[in-house]
């Protein structure tokens, strides 16, 4: 079945500094990856997605590129601030050839991310 | 345009007890997703919904159902509560139309069993 595997955190860095959080997957058909952040007491938002293999997504100064060789869709900003501060969950949906979504979304366990000043 | 709402935000419950929760989905969204979140853990899928019916459903037991309304909103039921059942329940809309399942979440309801 399909899962998602993200970096042991939390992930604590000064303002400014360089992020990555990683995440590789093993998945059933085509999957779709994806990147939410959860602020404190809030639901999931959508960061950004990438659809097919060699796709980057990019919002607000992230990326993550799909690796297919490397089953990996790792999360990058080259300058975090304070208010980056959240959970960020990578996750993916499998569909089929036709891109048709066999329905759910698989979750990482999330990675808490601290920006200090 | 109004996002994905869910009532109510917070509801505690004792073991044994039953409980509804609520979802009204994006507009121009024909599906919904309901997700369990325990503290410090990823969503767990439980269950999507799409023209009334139960299109797929995780690893959950009986005692968590569902049901969605001509107008797409959606609810949440589970019976016989557990103290194990205590978690953040996520409700999520989209649109089967649409490729790649992009998902759009609510707040959330926090649900607490004692």
């Amino acid at each position: 079945g399909d899962s998602v595997t993200q970096m042991e955190g939390p992930v604590t860095l000064s303002e400014e500094a360089f992020l990555t959080i990683n995440c590789t997957y093993t998945a059933t058909g085509y999957p779709s990856l994806f990147w939410y952040v959860q602020y404190p007491g809030e639901g999931l938002q959508l960061l950004l997605k990438a659809t097919k293999a060699d796709d980057k997504g990019s919002n607000k100064g992230f990326e993550a590129t799909y690796r297919k060789e490397t089953t990996s869709f790792h999360l990058e900003k080259g300058s975090v601030q304070v208010s980056d501060s959240a959970v960020y969950f990578c996750a993916l949906s499998s569909s089929n050839a036709g891109g048709t979504s066999y329905g759910k979304l698989t979750f990482g366990q999330g990675t808490i991310l601290t920006v200090h000043p | 345009d109004a996002g994905v709402t869910q009532s109510p935000t917070h509801l505690i419950k004792t073991r044994g007890q039953q409980v509804t929760l609520r979802c009204s989905p994006k507009s121009g969204h024909d599906t919904v997703s309901w997700y369990q979140q325990a503290l410090g853990q990823g969503p767990q899928f439980i269950f999507q919904y799409y023209e009334e019916e139960e299109r797929q459903r995780g690893n959950f037991p009986d005692r968590f159902s569902g049901h969605q309304y001509p107008n797409y909103s959606s609810e949440l039921n589970v019976n016989a509560l557990l103290l194990g059942d205590s978690a953040l329940y996520l409700c999520a809309s989209s649109t089967l139309a649409g490729r790649y399942n992009e998902q759009f979440f609510g707040p959330g309801t926090r649900l607490t069993v004692l």
